[in-house]
C-alpha cells in the first residue's frame, strides 16, 4: 500500500533534549512538508523540501532542522531552541500536482 | 497577497441533510488550485476534493463538491446527505501562484469544525 508514516505516533521530550520525527512516504513524491498544528489552529508551515538534499525554510523554522537524504525520508528535528515544542506535527508529500498527503501525525508533548 | 478565509468557525447539521462550508480566497494570479481537506479527531489530515482555477466545472467527489464561483473568489464545499463520520475539522487551501517558482507551498484557511448532530 502507498502512504506516508510517521512515527513515533506519540513523543515525550524533556527540556533540553533534542528529538526526531520520522517520515517515510513510497509515493515516489519529489516534496515533502513539515507542518506544525496547536490547538484550535490551522497549520504552520515548519520546511519543506522539493528535491533531495535540498529544502527550504517555512513559516516558523527555528528550533527546527531537517535533512532530505533520500527521496523517501525527510526527517524532522526538534532542537532545545524550540522553546514551546508541545504541538502536533503532521509530514506530507506531494507530487507536481500539488496535492498533499499526510501521515498520521505525530504528538509531541515537553514534560 | 494570497489568503484563505474560511468565515465559520463552528457549523452543526443535522444527519441526512447537507451542508455548505464557506471559503473565500484572494490571489491576483489567474492559475491556481484549490483543496478542501477533512482533518478528524485522530488527527489525520485526509484530502477530499481539488478544483483548478481553469476547470469548467464544479468538482465532484462522491458526497463532497466544490460549488466554485471564480468571479466571487469562493470554492465553497458541499457535502450533502451528512454522517456522522463527517463530524470533523474542514481546512481550505489554494496553491501558490505560478510566478513563485521554487516555493510550492499551499496557503492554508483556519478550518471549520462541523459537528453532524444524529
Amino acid at each position: 500500500d502507498g502512504g506516508i508514516t510517521q512515527s513515533p505516533k506519540y513523543l515525550f521530550r524533556k527540556e533540553g533534549q533534542n528529538v526526531t520525527l520520522s517520515c517515510e512516504q513510497n509515493l515516489n513524491h519529489d516534496a515533502m512538508y513539515w507542518y506544525r498544528q496547536d490547538p484550535g489552529q490551522g497549520l504552520r508551515l515548519i520546511y519543506y523540501s522539493q528535491i533531495v538534499n535540498d529544502f527550504q525554510k517555512g513559516d516558523i523554522a527555528e528550533g527546527y532542522s531537517v535533512s532530505r537524504e533520500k527521496k523517501e525520508s525527510f526527517p524532522l528535528t526538534v532542537t532545545s531552541a524550540q522553546k514551546n515544542p508541545t504541538a502536533f506535527y503532521l509530514c506530507a508529500s506531494s507530487s507536481l500536482s500539488d496535492t498533499q498527503y499526510f501521515g498520521p501525525g505525530t504528538r509531541l508533548t515537553v514534560l | 497577497a494570497q489568503k484563505i478565509t474560511q468565515t465559520q468557525p463552528g457549523m452543526f447539521v443535522q444527519e441526512k441533510e447537507a451542508v455548505t462550508l464557506d471559503c473565500t480566497y484572494d490571489t491576483s494570479d489567474q492559475s491556481y488550485g484549490l483543496f478542501w481537506y477533512k482533518q478528524p479527531s485522530s488527527g489525520e489530515m485526509i484530502f477530499l476534493i481539488y478544483q483548478g482555477s481553469y476547470d469548467e466545472q464544479n468538482a465532484t467527489e462522491g458526497r463532497y463538491s466544490l460549488n466554485f464561483q471564480k468571479a466571487r473568489k469562493s470554492a465553497n464545499l458541499v457535502i450533502s446527505a451528512s454522517q456522522l463520520g463527517d463530524s470533523a475539522m474542514y481546512f481550505c487551501a489554494m496553491s501558490p501562484p505560478r510566478y513563485a517558482g521554487n516555493n510550492r507551498k499551499l496557503i492554508w484557511g483556519l478550518g471549520t469544525s462541523l459537528a453532524v448532530n444524529p
